[in-house]
């Protein structure tokens, strides 16, 4: 079946504007995660989703950044007067089920450009 | 917290065996994965352990050592699509098994 979609895939932002990234995650997938990955870095985790419900998002950076799953499938990720340091690749994740053991199966992700 | 570290990039020959070391400082341990990522691609899973010992799977196998805070990953007979890079990563987390990555082995292949 299809994997993880994510759009767009490039996004160039002027410094100030708002962006919205939107992931798809695999049908029936129940978490959701989104990652921020630095060039030539691991991906770092920022927020996680169990269905519709936001259970962690220790890893928001800042206030600029929103998170939703409104109906626990789509999820869409928001950043606000964006900054340079906000450039990097946008990663989101799914999996089949909470716990430990499941494998994440990731998006290729929205790589965003602050200029 | 939750801290993994591992080499920043490794070269080797087509054909030969390279191994790519991971240690960890977790409290709590619920097990280690190793995911390979292309050059602007997506991580693709490549190996889940959470036992002591080796699992192979074809030219990959993964190890995992819990006493000592230790993993390897080993590919053999190397390819050049192999040239990618790894990234360790454990789970966990309250509110559910979000990942903590390392930063990542850079693999160069050479013909």
């Amino acid at each position: 079946g299809a994997g993880v979609s994510q759009s767009p895939r490039y996004k160039v932002a002027k410094r100030g504007q708002d962006v919205a990234l939107r992931c798809d995650p695999i049908s029936g997938h129940v978490s959701l995660f989104w990652y921020q990955q630095a060039l030539g870095q691991g991906p770092e985790f920022l927020t996680y989703f169990q269905n519709e419900a936001q259970l962690d998002k220790s890893g928001l950076p800042s206030d600029r950044f929103f998170a939703e799953r409104p109906e626990g499938s789509v999820s869409t990720l928001k950043i606000q007067r964006t900054q340079q340091e906000d450039s990097a690749v946008y990663l989101c994740a799914s999996s089949l089920a909470r716990g430990d053991s499941y494998e994440q199966y990731f998006g290729p992700g929205t790589r965003l450009t602050v200029t | 917290g939750q801290n993994i570290d591992q080499p920043t990039e490794m070269t080797a020959t087509e054909g030969a065996i390279v191994q790519i070391n991971c240690t960890y400082q977790t409290s709590g341990f619920n097990g280690l994965f190793w995911y390979q990522q292309h050059a602007g691609e997506a991580p693709t899973f490549l190996s889940y352990n959470v036992l002591d010992g080796l699992e192979e799977k074809g030219r990959f196998s993964s190890f995992l050592s819990r006493s000592k805070g230790y993993s390897y990953l080993l590919l053999k007979e190397l390819q050049m699509k192999d040239s990618a890079s790894y990234l360790c990563a454990v789970p966990g987390g309250a509110a559910g098994n979000k990942l903590t990555f390392g930063g990542g082995t850079r693999v160069l292949v050479k013909p």
